[in-house]
């Protein structure tokens, strides 16, 4: 069975610091992969995602992930990180097909002034 | 706005009680789930329609129960079986390629 696991419950760090979140997933199968992020009390949205092609992928607002296939792993990054970036970051997988989405557990980004 | 609204957001039930949650978009997406998020555990799917008049058990279904006899709506039902029901539950739809949009939640808690 497919899972994903987010090896940091909680990652503290310092405004305008270097951060990353990890990820990595069980699956024998081509996957799809996804970060999302939850403010406070709300839905989650979506972050990025890879579907297929380049391996690393970007969001508009400075994160980015890479697909590495051969360590099943799907790492967040972002080179400098704001106030505004502390919430719960999920990262999740589908072997394609349905909406069927595994989690990870979730870690929360806590960025300090 | 295109969006998918769940009411209420907050809920309180007393043991023993069924509840429903609401859930409707006006995305015009054929599949919706329900998820529910605990501490600690990420998000575990309930359940999900892929089309009208069909829907399939996710992981944790026992306890709960749904419909679908409109694309723009799934509600889910809370039922006293669950026995651990305090939770914060998120509708989604797929707009294709396994992506989910999210509703705002809804928080149930019981007294």
């Amino acid at each position: 069975a497919q899972s994903v696991t987010q090896l940091d419950s909680q990652v503290p760090v310092f405004e305008e610091a270097p951060v990353e979140l990890r990820c990595n997933y069980s699956s024998s199968v081509s996957v799809y992969l996804f970060w999302y992020v939850q403010y406070p009390n709300q839905g989650l949205q979506l972050l990025l995602k890879y579907l297929s092609g380049s391996t690393l992928v970007e969001s508009i607002n400075g994160f980015e992930a890479e697909f590495n296939k051969s360590q099943t792993s799907f790492h967040l990054r972002k080179p400098s990180v704001h106030i505004s970036d502390t919430a719960e970051y999920f990262c999740a997988v589908s072997e394609g097909g349905t909406g069927k989405l595994i989690f990870g557990q979730g870690t929360t980004l806590q960025v300090k002034p | 706005d295109g969006g998918i609204t769940q009411s209420p957001k907050y809920l309180f039930r007393k043991e023993g009680q069924n509840v429903t949650l609401s859930c409707e978009q006006n995305l015009n997406h054929d599949a919706m789930y329900w998820y529910r998020q605990d501490p600690g555990q990420g998000l575990r799917l309930i359940y999900y329609s892929q089309i009208v008049n069909d829907f399939q058990k996710g992981d944790i279904a026992e306890g709960y129960s749904v419909s679908r006899e409109k694309k723009e709506s799934f509600p889910l039902t809370v039922t006293s079986a669950q026995k651990n029901p305090t939770a914060f539950y998120l509708c989604a739809t797929e707009s294709g390629a396994n992506v989910l949009t999210f509703g705002a939640g809804s928080r149930l808690t019981v007294l």
